[in-house]
């Protein structure tokens, strides 16, 4: 059975950073990419990055290009989210999610799992 | 970017209603669209993939069509189990965008 749990969430003040994890288990993590989407409270869902398997690509919103960074360390299944410069338009729920794309490096994917979600809140 | 605009942004309708919401997006994206469902508290679930494709174990009143720019999702027999928000998703292009989403209540 798949399993996506994310940790690392917390309340910080704006302009410090916090880095986000995602322990995946019950599939082959260097098969997929996978991605951060991000929920701000009562809001609808927002694509924040995604790294494919091999992390040969990289994609971020817009929102967060240039301040966040997402890698992954297949040998530990693990993904990662690196947040600098935090903002208050930051604070969600982000969940971590798997993409059902493979071998290719591509990052148009669609999500089949998903983890509950760390919540990070910025706030002075 | 691609924008994704669902209507109506909620809706509400009878057990045994059959529910449509509906998904625009801003330039043609083939049929690489997918929705989800998302109860309160809970994370989002895949319903349907490549605009028409069912996830398995999602239940057969689920459907899903269009393609370009014009997609809709169906649910027939509308059950109070399927109270929930509801998103499309484009995987056209990166960024890969949602919809609103449409909130989903039982009469």
């Amino acid at each position: 059975e798949v399993h996506l749990v994310e940790s690392g969430g917390d309340l910080v003040q704006p302009g410090r950073s916090l880095r986000l994890s995602c322990a995946a288990s019950g599939f082959t993590f260097d098969d997929y990419a996978i991605h951060w989407v991000r929920q701000a409270p009562g809001k609808g869902l927002e694509w924040v990055s995604g790294i494919s398997w091999n992390s040969g690509s990289i994609g971020y919103a817009g929102s967060v290009k240039g301040r966040f960074t997402i890698s992954r360390d297949n040998a530990k299944n693990s993904l990662y989210l690196q947040m600098n410069s935090l903002r208050s338009e930051d604070t969600a729920l982000y969940y971590c999610a798997k993409g059902t794309s493979g071998s290719g490096n591509s990052l148009r994917d669609v999500f089949d799992y998903w983890g509950q979600g760390t919540l990070v809140t910025v706030s002075s | 970017d691609i924008q994704m605009t669902q209507s109506p942004s909620s809706l509400s309708a009878s057990a045994g209603d059959r529910v449509t919401i509906t998904c625009q997006a801003s330039q043609d994206i083939n049929n690489y669209l997918n929705w989800y469902q998302q109860k309160p508290g809970k994370a989002p679930k895949l319903l349907i993939y490549d605009a028409s494709k069912l996830e398995t174990g999602v239940p057969s009143r689920f459907s899903g069509s269009g393609s370009g720019t014009d997609f809709t999702l169906t649910i027939n027999s509308l059950q109070a189990e399927d109270i929930a928000t509801y998103y499309c998703q484009q995987f056209d292009n990166v960024p890969l965008t949602f919809g609103q989403g449409t909130r989903l209540e039982i009469k």
